[in-house]
């Protein structure tokens, strides 16, 4: 059985960074294309950026808001993905969801709970 | 980026009627990449259809998917209580992936 098990919300001040994990397991991660979404509270879903897996080269997608601020990574070892965001926005405040993609694809299959991000002063 | 746009906003209906719920591309999306979500309160959203009218695993016969290039349609046959939700559609053909803003279904 597929899990993605998110942790690190929390709330944070506009201008600070944090770090999501997202912890696998249920498939061979290493070959797993991956991606973030995020939700607003009372809104909609928003994709956030994408990694492939290391063997199709390990590049990273972000959407347009925030390229430049979040960075997503991999550690295959620790079957585990990771989102660094800095400089963050209160705009940034939503649930951030761990998602597995279907390769070459931007379609998203297994997610995970989520994890609250609060960006408030 | 391509702009999904679905309708009606909420769709009331009594359990075991017809349930069908609409999402609109700003322009068409590529080989039928569009896919369906349902997300109940509290919990993440579930893939339900992809490629416009495949069923994900799992998900019963009463969900299907149609439509092509600008239009397309998801529909609850025999609505029950558990169809309580959130539905989104999402395009999956170009870069950026977008969603529509979502359909509630109530069950009277």
């Amino acid at each position: 059985e597929v899990q993605l098990v998110e942790s690190g919300g929390g709330l944070v001040k506009p201008g600070g960074s944090l770090r999501l994990s997202c912890a696998a397991s249920g498939f061979t991660f290493s070959n797993a294309w991956m991606s973030w979404v995020r939700q607003a509270p009372g809104k909609g879903l928003e994709w956030v950026g994408r990694i492939k897996s290391k063997t199709d080269g390990g590049t990273t997608d972000y959407a347009a808001p925030v390229k430049g601020r979040f960075t997503i990574s991999r550690d295959d070892s620790k079957n585990t993905l990771y989102l660094q965001m800095n400089s963050l926005k209160t705009d940034d405040t939503a649930v951030y969801y761990c998602v597995t993609l279907r390769k070459w694809e931007l379609l998203f299959f297994y997610w995970g709970q989520g994890t609250l991000v609060t960006v408030s002063s | 980026e391509i702009v999904l746009t679905q309708s009606p906003g909420t769709l009331s209906l009594s359990p075991g009627e017809r349930a069908t719920l609409s999402c609109r591309a700003s322009q068409s999306v590529s080989s039928s990449s569009l896919a369906w979500y349902q997300q109940k309160p509290g919990q993440a959203p579930r893939l339900l259809i992809y490629g416009a009218s495949s069923r994900a695993t799992g998900i019963p016969d009463r969900f299907s998917g149609s439509g092509s290039g600008t239009d397309f349609t998801l529909t609850i046959s025999r609505l029950e209580p558990a169809d309580c939700a959130v539905y989104y559609c999402q395009q999956y053909g170009s870069s950026p992936p977008t969603f529509g803003q979502g359909t509630k279904v109530e069950i009277k």
